[in-house]
């Protein structure tokens, strides 16, 4: 079984400036993925970074990356220079090996950016 | 149209209506899902089909069934359905159930349809 946790309801950021979003998770599996996916008012999940558990190398995607901390299980998401267009609920994911695509989700983080 | 199409966006309904939610792929995905995101909890995974077979129920109700008459249709019926079940219903699909998540084989989400049960 998998679970993850994201502890921050809701967080906000300055236009332009950086901010982190956290991620836990627990799983048994030694193969996994994690994923961060964003969620506009739109309502279309859209899949912004993934990263591959065997991986050390952190994963980017031009303003967002990730800080993954395998041994703490740690999944955060930095997102920089932050736009308007950021503004989101924002869900990290995690996949585990072994049976058909259940992708486990956390709760979200709804992020505000302030102009 | 291109991506998963979901219809309608918005749906109310009493508890002793019949309806149903549609959703519809475009990208030649093999698999499809639907999900239940109610405010504040974790997506909730409902049914997973791989080529029009039912592989997954996560121990749904009933009253919310399934139907997927080929690779790029999806349905969800629903019949005498509780207050409870107001959220917002995402289908999704994805190329391969089984394969890793790896290239482009990731879900890929409709708008959702936002579901009212009074």
């Amino acid at each position: 079984a998998q679970t993850v946790t994201q502890s921050q309801p809701e967080m906000s950021v300055q236009e332009a400036e950086t901010v982190t979003l956290s991620c836990t998770y627990d799983t048994s599996e030694s193969d996994y993925y994690l994923f961060w996916y964003k969620q506009p008012p739109s309502r279309q999940m859209i899949l912004v970074i993934r990263q591959e558990a065997y991986k050390q190398q952190n994963a980017t995607e031009n303003r967002f990356s990730v800080n993954f901390q395998k041994a703490a299980k740690s999944f955060s998401l930095k997102i920089s220079d932050s736009q308007l267009g950021d503004a989101a609920m924002y869900f990290c994911a995690s996949w585990g090996s072994g049976g058909y695509q259940k992708v486990t989700f956390g709760t979200g983080t709804k992020l505000q950016v302030i102009p | 149209e291109t991506g998963v199409t979901q219809t309608p966006r918005h749906l109310v309904m009493g508890m002793t209506n019949k309806k149903s939610l549609k959703c519809e792929q475009h990208l030649g995905h093999n698999a499809m899902y639907w999900y239940k995101q109610s405010a504040k909890k974790p997506l909730e995974l409902m049914f997973v089909y791989s080529l029009e077979e039912r592989v997954e129920n996560n121990s749904v109700p009933s009253r919310f069934s399934p139907e997927c008459p080929n690779s790029s249709h999806l349905f969800l019926h629903l019949h005498t359905l509780q207050p409870e079940d107001s959220a917002l219903y995402l289908c999704a699909s994805s190329q391969d159930p089984i394969a890793i998540p790896d290239g482009a084989n990731v879900l890929t989400f409709g708008a959702g349809s936002r579901l009212t049960v009074l």
